[in-house]
């Protein structure tokens, strides 16, 4: 079945640090790959998708290509700020299975 | 424009107690989700509607777990005789279109049985 992997959190940065976050996805066909953002007490905010092979999502500086050939979706950040700090999810979609496989998420914090 | 709305933002009840939960999607957005997102199991899929078709239920945990969607609008998911390991946040999202497209998240309802 369908599966998405994220690395293990907390992944703790400075302010103005690089980040990346890794996801890779097992799926049939050609899914539509996501980042999710989720802040403290709220519910999971969109910030980027792909819908094929070589297709980059990018939003508020972060950006993730999405590599079929490594079944990859790595999110990053050129330079984090304190206001980064959330959740992150990867998720795919694909036809047939309607409803998001997310992975476990990744806690990022960042230090002043 | 509007996104997603959940209410009641939190619930607590005793075990053994019946619960209503509310999602009212985005307009005009033909598919809505349920998902559970717990400490020990992440973020789990519930329940799909789509239009008028009959739902996907395949994620429902228990035969005490059931959910409506009245008009093609808001939508109840509903949990008899809550038992602890219900709770969990149980957030709703809704997408227009096809799975290219993302789901809107609302904010979720955090259950809490004592």
């Amino acid at each position: 079945g369908d599966s998405v992997t994220q690395m293990e959190g907390p992944v703790t940065l400075s302010e103005e640090a690089f980040l990346t976050i890794n996801c890779t996805y097992t799926a049939t066909g050609y899914p539509s790959l996501f980042w999710y953002v989720q802040y403290p007490g709220e519910g999971l905010q969109l910030l980027l998708k792909a819908t094929k092979a070589d297709d980059k999502g990018s939003n508020k500086g972060f950006e993730a290509t999405y590599r079929k050939e490594t079944t990859s979706f790595h999110l990053e950040k050129g330079s984090v700020q304190v206001s980064d700090s959330a959740v992150y999810f990867c998720a795919l979609s694909r036809e047939g299975r309607r409803a998001l496989t997310f992975g476990s998420g990744t806690r990022l914090q960042v230090q002043p | 424009g509007a996104g997603v709305s959940q209410s009641p933002s939190n619930k607590v009840t005793e075990k053994g107690k019946d619960v209503e939960l509310r999602c009212d999607p985005i307009s005009g957005h033909t598919a809505l989700y349920w998902y559970r997102q717990s400490l020990g199991q992440g973020l789990e899929f519930l329940i799909y509607f789509q239009g008028n078709s009959a739902p996907d239920k395949s994620g429902l945990p228990s035969d005490r777990f059931s959910a409506e969607r009245t008009g093609g609008s808001v939508s109840t998911l509903t949990i008899q005789r809550t038992q602890q390991e219900d709770s969990a946040v149980y957030l709703c999202a809704s997408r227009q279109g096809d799975s290219n497209q993302p789901q809107h998240f609302g904010d979720g309802t955090r259950l809490s049985i004592l």
